[in-house]
């Protein structure tokens, strides 16, 4: 079983749609983070949570440290926001990080 | 400021070869970080370097190494080439790496990927 788990593994959403992305983890982490990958191959950093919750434009991600669980939202969905959305959790006895398989986001007009 | 940089950008060896990746992280981050991704595995940690010394390593076997020079940039080898290790090779760099706990220091910044191909 991987310690990070993502679902869904693909989700196709129309323009303007309300989008949930979900992260669980099965170890201890001092930090997780969510990251966008677009075609192509460049990843940029979307968010870094230790605790409760954070907004950047039409993101949003939050972190439940009792459950082991975090989501990312995006509202008013755009095609460009079509990308492949990782989650990764750094482990409290450590610092390297450990990712998910990845979510693949199709926004369609 | 320059992003991270990656040279080269593609790259098609056969197996047995020795392979050489640079990375460039962004003028003062003094972290980099190495991984790996593929369509099976995802993405994986390999390394990660700070000033000049690798702080942390992954699972994988020694034909990766890896070192860090004094102006922060990184080469990644890999040795004795197999089939299995054609993959987009990522690097990122930060200002202080995984272990600060603050947001500005931690968050790493991509480059565009080396594409090695295996034949």
């Amino acid at each position: 079983k991987n310690e990070v788990e993502q679902s869904p593994q693909n989700l196709t959403a129309q323009e303007g749609e309300f989008i949930t992305i979900n992260c669980s983890y099965s170890v201890g982490i001092s930090a997780l983070h969510w990251l966008q990958q677009h075609p192509g191959g460049g990843i940029v950093s979307l968010f870094m949570l230790s605790s409760g919750k954070k907004k950047h434009g039409r993101l949003i991600a939050t972190i439940n440290i009792q459950e082991k669980h975090s989501s990312l939202h995006i509202t008013a969905s755009h095609p460009r926001d079509s990308a492949v959305y990782i989650c990764a959790v750094r482990k409290s006895s450590g610092s390297r990080l450990t990712f998910g398989e990845g979510t693949q986001l199709t926004v369609n007009p | 400021k320059a992003g991270v940089t990656q040279t080269p950008r593609y790259l098609i060896k056969t197996r047995g070869q020795q392979v050489t990746l640079s990375c460039s992280p962004i003028s003062g981050h003094r972290s980099v970080s190495w991984y790996q991704q593929t369509p099976g595995q995802g993405l994986q940690f390999l390394f990660e370097y700070f000033s000049e010394t690798q702080r942390n390593k992954g699972n994988f076997p020694g034909r990766f190494s890896g070192r860090q020079f004094s102006n922060s940039r990184s080469e990644m080898n890999v040795s004795t080439l197999e089939l299995g290790d054609s993959a987009l090779y990522l690097c990122a760099s930060s200002l202080d790496g995984l272990l600060s706990g603050s947001h500005l220091q931690e968050t790493q910044y991509f480059g565009p990927g080396t594409r090695l191909l295996v034949l």
